[in-house]
């Protein structure tokens, strides 16, 4: 089956450590997005790739980096600079049409990242 | 100001009811809409899009968007336990990027 996996499901982050969210899509999709979820907030979009190799900041990088090294993985890394990483993370992809169109976007199940 | 704004809930109703889910968004210049379902602990699941203004059926769904009041809703006839969840709306704020709201919470109590 098509999907997104990220993994890990949970994880624990000590103060000053950095950490890397795993993202893998199947679908052959070209674009890819990480969101951040909190509660009583909509998602809000972190960095977002359209194409391998490269990657534009959304509205909350700051503290946050990313890699676009092969088409299907986008790993987010979540360093000692974001202050408040305590929050439920969602890849997603999709795929614009051939003029850059909008195609619906697709969410993995998340990792949920915690402070010790 | 956030961009879309929904009622958290939580909305409880008895099956078989029919459920109005409403966001409200500011201004817009793009005409893509969209309304996702998101279980405990899961990814949010594309319901239904529509794009610029009037309805959209699929199944036991409508959605629907009013640009004059900037108003979008998701319409659930015949509700069913399953549709126990936490629903998303979305609009369009540059190409293939979206504001979400914040989700509204419903229970559907057998």
């Amino acid at each position: 089956d098509g999907g997104i996996t990220q993994s890990p499901k949970y994880l624990f982050r000590k103060e000053g450590q950095n950490v890397t969210l795993s993202c893998e899509q199947n679908l052959n999709h070209d674009a890819m997005y990480w969101y951040r979820q909190d509660p009583g907030q909509g998602l809000r979009l972190i960095y977002y790739s359209q194409i391998v190799n490269d990657f534009q900041k959304g509205d909350i990088a700051e503290g946050y980096s990313v890699s676009r090294e092969k088409k299907e993985s986008f790993p987010l890394t979540v360093t000692s600079a974001q202050k408040n990483p305590t929050a439920f993370y969602l890849c997603a992809s999709s795929n614009p049409d051939i003029w850059g169109g909008w195609q619906p976007q697709h969410f993995g199940d998340g990792t949920r990242l915690s402070i010790l | 100001q956030k961009e879309v704004e929904q009622d958290p809930g939580p909305l409880s109703v008895p099956e078989g009811a029919i459920v109005s889910l409403n966001c409200t968004y500011s201004n817009s210049a793009f005409q893509y809409f969209m309304w996702y379902r998101q279980y405990s602990r899961k990814g949010p699941e594309l319901l239904m899009y529509t794009y610029s203004s009037g309805n959209k059926e699929d199944g036991r769904f409508t959605a629907q968007v009013d640009k004059s009041s900037k108003y979008i809703s998701l319409f659930i006839r015949d509700s069913q336990p399953s549709d126990s969840a936490t629903y998303l709306c979305a609009r369009e704020y540059n190409f293939n990027k979206f504001y979400f709201g914040s989700g509204t919470k419903l229970n559907v109590k057998p």
